[in-house]
């Protein structure tokens, strides 16, 4: 079975720097890309970033490039989010989601159950 | 605003078909295959539609995507309650470079 679980998420200040992870297990964490996906309060969707089969190629959203970073740890079956200067506006549910086929962005099959990041005084 | 607009709310009674649409431009639903989600209340998304209209395995025959252009379109037949949940479609944009969603469409079971 395909599991993928997120932590890490907690209450930080403006500024103040988060570490996500995601522990992948029931598949070949090493085949797909993998994603971080967040959804603000009461709000929709929003990509953030995503990280190739070996780690080789990564991609961000504007509002986040140059204060997160996404990695991976195919030996421990990981991904990870570093979050610095964070802003108030970051505050969401982060879910790590993985994507079957070639390009890393025509689907995500497979969602976690998410962690809450609070950026707030 | 969302790249992708999609109607805030739809609505159908039990048994109806209701269909949810999703509009773009030519550097995403134009030139990518679109995705369709479905979030129930207090979870994670989960995928209904990839590739404009390719069912996921488990997922049932009563959802159904579609695509002409710049519009994509997802169907539910057979509307039940259990239905009840907020849907997303969700493209590849060539000009931002990133996934684009739709702003969800929440979608009520009278």
């Amino acid at each position: 079975e395909v599991q993928l679980v997120e932590s890490g998420g907690t209450l930080v200040q403006p500024g103040g720097s988060l570490r996500l992870s995601c522990a992948a297990s029931g598949f070949t964490f090493r085949s797909y890309w993998m994603s971080w996906i967040r959804q603000a309060p009461g709000k929709g969707l929003e990509w953030v970033a995503n990280v190739k089969r070996d780690g080789s190629e990564k991609y961000y959203v504007d509002s986040v490039r140059g204060r997160f970073t996404i990695s991976r740890d195919n030996a421990k079956n990981s991904l990870s989010l570093q979050l610095n200067s964070l802003r108030a506006e970051d505050t969401a549910v982060y879910y790590c989601a993985r994507s079957p086929g070639l390009s890393g962005y025509d689907r995500f099959d497979y969602w976690g159950q998410g962690t809450l990041v609070t950026v707030s005084s | 605003q969302s790249v992708l607009t999609q109607p805030p709310s739809a609505s159908g009674a039990p048994g109806q078909r209701v269909t949810v649409s999703c509009s773009g431009s030519s550097s995403n639903i134009g030139s990518h295959s679109v995705s369709w989600y479905q979030q129930l209340p207090g979870t994670a998304p989960q995928l209904l539609v990839y590739g404009d209209n390719q069912r996921p395995s488990g997922v049932p025959d009563r959802f159904s995507g579609s695509k002409s252009g710049t519009s994509a379109s997802l169907a539910i037949s057979g509307l039940q309650p259990e239905h009840e949940a907020d849907y997303y479609c969700a493209a590849w944009d060539d000009n931002l470079n990133v996934v684009v969603f739709g702003g969800g469409t929440k979608l009520t079971v009278l």
